[in-house]
């Protein structure tokens, strides 16, 4: 069956340290991989797109990797703070790439 | 740039009641939307893809009498929970992909609406 996993329990870290999160799939095949931040009560906020062709990503203190190989994407928060906290979701293209199917996300939980 | 408003971020109200929530990008055109449900702490959930100018998709499982879908314009679409009742509660989130050569440009999220039938 396919699967999107990540971490689901919460992340903590503390302030200025590197915060990394996993996103790992099976029976997919997606041309493209998304990064969304959530916080409590809203709506998915856009991070970073990824395609398969592409292995790292970066924009300002976040790297998205990109692995079709072992089928995993890892997202990494460097220097992170306080602010940094939230659910972080990955979500696969599916459905020919019209369509994007999320993984159940992970808290990521920045401490001073 | 990019911003999507949805309203109204709250609805309370009883069992049998019809619910129209809006969605609207705002500062561009958006020939698809996509509508998800959220369960606490679950991941979104696709229901529909919404097409301007033509019928929804709808996924597997969710029931287009239920969940009425409309994309009049490339603006705004419209989901109506009809006749809903205590199991249709709910976060409603709506999103809408700016038109690009390719399919793979980002979805930029409205911030939900929280349905809540007594």
């Amino acid at each position: 069956s396919q699967k999107i996993e990540q971490n689901s329990e919460a992340l903590n870290i503390q302030e200025g340290k590197t915060a990394t999160l996993t996103c790992n799939y099976t029976n997919y095949s997606p041309a493209y991989l998304q990064w969304y931040r959530q916080d409590p009560g809203r709506g998915p906020v856009f991070l970073l797109l990824i395609r398969e062709n592409e292995k790292e990503k970066r924009k300002e203190r976040l790297k998205v990797t990109f692995d079709t190989t072992l089928k995993q994407s890892l997202f990494h928060i460097t220097a992170s703070q306080p602010a940094d906290s939230a659910t972080y979701l990955c979500a696969l293209s599916t459905g020919g790439g019209n369509k994007l199917t999320f993984g159940t996300g992970t808290q990521l939980k920045v401490e001073l | 740039g990019a911003v999507v408003s949805q309203h109204p971020s709250r609805v309370i109200c009883k069992s049998g009641t019809s619910v129209k929530i809006e969605c609207r990008s705002l500062d561009f055109q958006a020939t698809t939307m996509f509508w998800y449900r959220q369960f606490p702490k679950k991941s979104l959930m696709l229901m529909a893809t919404s097409n301007e100018g033509s019928k929804a998709t709808y996924e597997q499982g969710v029931e287009k009498d239920k969940f009425l879908i409309n994309h009049a314009s490339l603006t705004l679409s419209t989901l109506t929970v009809t006749s809903a009742h205590p199991e249709d509660s709910s976060f409603y989130i709506c999103s809408a992909r700016a038109e690009g050569i390719y399919s793979n440009q980002p979805q930029h999220f409205g911030d939900g609406t929280r349905l809540s039938i007594l």
